[in-house]
Order: structure tokens, then C-alpha cells, then sequence
């Protein structure tokens, strides 16, 4: 079984300053984890995906996250705020070969001019 | 456009109707599933058909019915609608073998 847990569910930033946005999963295998981003009244849009290949991995938009095995986490992060970044935020870890996706209960990142 | 479509994007019933969502993909996915995003935007997986063949299916009201006419579609029935059944459902799928899914648009269901 997987689980994924975010640990805030609302984080406010000023724009231009950068972003943090924290993930910790539980998994008895070698997980693969996504980002994926909704922006209000929208579907969901895939940031970035680690699948075992290196561990900081680059997404759209100037989002990156770091997987770390030892500290079991996956943050998300991002140098310089934009408005347009403000949305819901859902880290998920898939199932043993990618059969089914388990979402974290997301972060609501709020972004001030 | 190559997608997941799902329609229709908004749907207003009464409680105790009957109502069918559908979705389909043009990705040549071999495997279609159904999420639940509750009011508190958290997402749940309720189904899931590989080829047309049931492989997942989570702790959900046997009022739920999916179908599969062909690994292209998979149509959600919902019989007897509750309040409790408002939400947004998401329609995804994938390719065997690879971890990258595609989600429709959503559907926002409100039963009143």
C-alpha cells in the first residue's frame, strides 16, 4: 500500500520570492511520484513525474522536485513566484506499476503581489 | 485534438435521478479510469478498466455502475442520486507500461 501526506494545506508566498511545497510518502515498494497542478474550475495539469531516473527532476513552469529516498519526500519547489502559479497543488505516488495514482490532500498555494 | 474528454462539463439533477457521464480518450490508452474529487478537493480512485475489463474497483456504492463499451470509453451510470454524490469526477487513462496519465476536464456534478 502507498500513501501520500502533505504537510500544508495552504501556503501564501509574495511573487517573486520562491516556493516550498512539502510532500512526505509511505511505500513498500520503489514509488514513482508526480506533481500534478489544478488551477480554479480546471482539470488537473502533470508538473513533473519521477520514475527512478535521477532525483531532482525538472517540470513545466520552473518547478523542480527532489526525491529523497532516506527522508522518504518528494517537496516542490520553485525560485521566483508567479501570480499565475497560484492554484491547488496534489503531490501522488502510483501503485505497483503504475496501476492506480493516490493523491495527497493538497496545498493551496496563494501567491501576493 | 488528441485527449480525455469528458462530457458534460456541469451537471444540475434532483436527488433519486439517474445520470450517466461519458468519457473518451483518443490517446490509444489501454487503461481508462474514474476519480472522485470531493468539496475538499480530495481526489479518490473509483474505477478502473484495462481493455474493457473491470480491474479496480474501490469501496464504491454499487450505485455506481461503469461501462466499457470499448477500450476507447468508459461511460460512469449513477442510479439514484444523493446529495452526498456532488463532487467532480475525473476521467484518466494510460498507457500499459507507462506511469503518465492523462485527465479529462472534469465533470462537476451537483445534486440538489
Amino acid at each position: 500500500a502507498q500513501s501520500v501526506t502533505q504537510l500544508d494545506s495552504h501556503v501564501s508566498v509574495s511573487e517573486g520570492t520562491p516556493v516550498l511545497l512539502r510532500c512526505n510518502y509511505s511505500s513498500s515498494y520503489s514509488p514513482s511520484l508526480f506533481w500534478y497542478v489544478q488551477h480554479p474550475n480546471k482539470g488537473l495539469q502533470l508538473l513533473l513525474k519521477y520514475t527512478s531516473a535521477a532525483t531532482l527532476v525538472k517540470g513545466i513552469n520552473g518547478f523542480e522536485a527532489e526525491f529523497k529516498k532516506s527522508e522518504t519526500s518528494f517537496h516542490l519547489t520553485k525560485p521566483s513566484a508567479h501570480m499565475s502559479d497560484a492554484a491547488e497543488y496534489f503531490c501522488v505516488v502510483s501503485g505497483r506499476a503504475g496501476n492506480m495514482l493516490t493523491f495527497g490532500g493538497g496545498t493551496r498555494l496563494m501567491v501576493k503581489p | 485534438d488528441t485527449a480525455v474528454s469528458q462530457t458534460p462539463k456541469y451537471l444540475v439533477t434532483q436527488m433519486g435521478n439517474d445520470k450517466s457521464i461519458k468519457c473518451e480518450q483518443n490517446l490509444g490508452h489501454d487503461t481508462m479510469y474514474w476519480y472522485k474529487q470531493d468539496s475538499k478537493k480530495f481526489l479518490k480512485i473509483m474505477f478502473s478498466y484495462n481493455n474493457k475489463e473491470l480491474i479496480i474497483n474501490e469501496t464504491v456504492p454499487n450505485r455506481f455502475s461503469p461501462k466499457s463499451p470499448d477500450k476507447a470509453h468508459l461511460n460512469l451510470h449513477i442510479n439514484s442520486l444523493e446529495l452526498g454524490d456532488s463532487a467532480v469526477y475525473f476521467c484518466a487513462s494510460r498507457s500499459q507500461g507507462n506511469y503518465g496519465y492523462t485527465f479529462g476536464s472534469g465533470t462537476r456534478l451537483t445534486v440538489v
